[in-house]
Order: C-alpha cells, then sequence, then structure tokens
C-alpha cells in the first residue's frame, strides 16, 4: 500500500521561508509531486521530483531523499496568496503508476 | 485544451437517489483519475483508469459505488443509492505521464 503523512496546518510571515515536510511508505517508489489548492479551487500542479536532490522552480523549491524517504516543499518570499492546503503526491507502481495524495498541509500566510 | 471538464459543478439530491457525475478528460492524456475530498479524510483516491481499463478500483468505497470509461474522452462516476455520508467534492484528472495531473473543478455532491 501506499502513505503519506505531512504536517496538517502551517503558519508562516509574509516574506518569509517556509518548509512542508512529507513522508511516504509506498512501494515501487517512482517519484513525488506537489500540488496547491485554494479554498473552493482545484488542486494544480507545482512540481516533480523523481531523482534525489532540490528542484526550483521560481519562488517554490521541491527537495526529494529516497533513501530517506522524504521530500519536502519550500516557498521562499511568502505572499498573502499562496495561502492554500498544499498535497504531496506520490508515484508507486503496482504495474502501472498510481498517483496517492497525502492529507494536505493548510498554509496560513499572516502580515 | 479547455482542460478537464466535469460536470455538474454542484447536485443537490435526496438520499436513496442514484447520481451520476461525469468527466471529460484532456485529450491525449491516457491515465484518468477519480478522487473524493471531504474535511476528514482529505483527497482520497477512488479508481483510476489507464488506456480506458480500470486499473485500480480499491478506493471505491463500497458497492453503491461504480465507475466507466467507455471511450478515451469520457468517464462517468456512479452511486446508488446514494447516502448522506458520500457528500463531498468528486475530483476527476487526468493525465499523461501522470508526473503531472490536471484536475477538473469538481463537483460537490450534497446528499440530504
Amino acid at each position: 500500500g501506499q502513505s503519506l503523512e505531512q504536517p496538517s496546518e502551517v503558519t508562516a510571515v509574509e516574506g518569509a521561508i517556509v518548509q512542508i515536510n512529507c513522508t511516504y511508505q509506498t512501494s515501487g517508489f517512482y517519484g513525488l509531486s506537489w500540488y496547491q489548492q485554494h479554498d473552493g479551487g482545484a488542486p494544480t500542479f507545482l512540481s516533480y521530483n523523481a531523482l534525489d536532490g532540490l528542484e526550483e522552480t521560481g519562488r517554490f523549491s521541491s527537495f526529494l531523499s529516497r533513501s530517506d524517504s522524504y521530500g519536502y516543499l519550500l516557498l521562499q518570499e511568502l505572499q498573502m496568496k499562496d495561502s492554500a492546503s498544499y498535497f504531496c503526491a506520490a508515484l508507486g507502481s503496482g504495474g502501472y503508476q498510481k498517483v496517492t495524495f497525502g492529507i494536505g498541509t493548510k498554509l496560513q500566510v499572516i502580515p | 485544451d479547455a482542460g478537464v471538464i466535469q460536470s455538474p459543478r454542484h447536485e443537490v439530491t435526496e438520499m436513496g437517489q442514484e447520481v451520476t457525475l461525469r468527466c471529460k478528460p484532456i485529450s491525449g492524456h491516457n491515465s484518468l483519475f477519480w478522487y473524493r475530498q471531504t474535511m476528514m479524510r482529505g483527497l482520497e483516491l477512488l479508481i483510476y483508469f489507464n488506456n480506458n481499463v480500470p486499473i485500480d478500483d480499491s478506493g471505491m468505497p463500497e458497492d453503491r459505488f461504480s465507475a466507466k470509461m467507455p471511450n478515451a474522452s469520457f468517464s462517468t462516476l456512479k452511486i446508488q443509492p446514494s447516502e448522506p455520508r458520500d457528500s463531498a467534492v468528486y475530483f476527476c484528472a487526468s493525465s499523461r505521464q501522470n508526473t503531472e495531473a490536471f484536475f477538473g473543478q469538481g463537483t460537490r455532491l450534497t446528499v440530504v
């Protein structure tokens, strides 16, 4: 089976940096994706890591350590519009790639 | 491309009634997912299709739920009979390589 763990809530100050952690247990792990979801909206893709290391996309970066079954999303120069839920999603095999989402981390950015 | 299209956006139905949710994936995507989202359980994978074939339906709650994908451009999720505990937002998503899934705007289902 597959399971992912994330903190349920995080609060950070506008302009600061915040890190959202994700640990996973999955068979046949392929990679880790991150999604953002604003209240009332649909999840939207942010990043994908298949290899160990840091992937940077603008203010957002994502990190993966396969040996530790761990990843994180790093948000820099936080803006109020970054207030949303963030999900990590593991791609695992089972014969086919299957995407399983974590419970999500609700990020609140405060002035 | 218009993205993943789901209908209806909102559905209110009485307990015991049949509910059918519809999804049109992005053209060219060979994977389709149905998810259910609630405050308590987060985003749960219900069923996964690859090339129109159901690959993993282990997330389908019970026999009241069924899903079909008769062709590459259409999928349905049916609940019969519906119950109040089925109230949730149901998302359909499609992808080409599963590394990036594109979500529809969801159907907010309320069963009273």
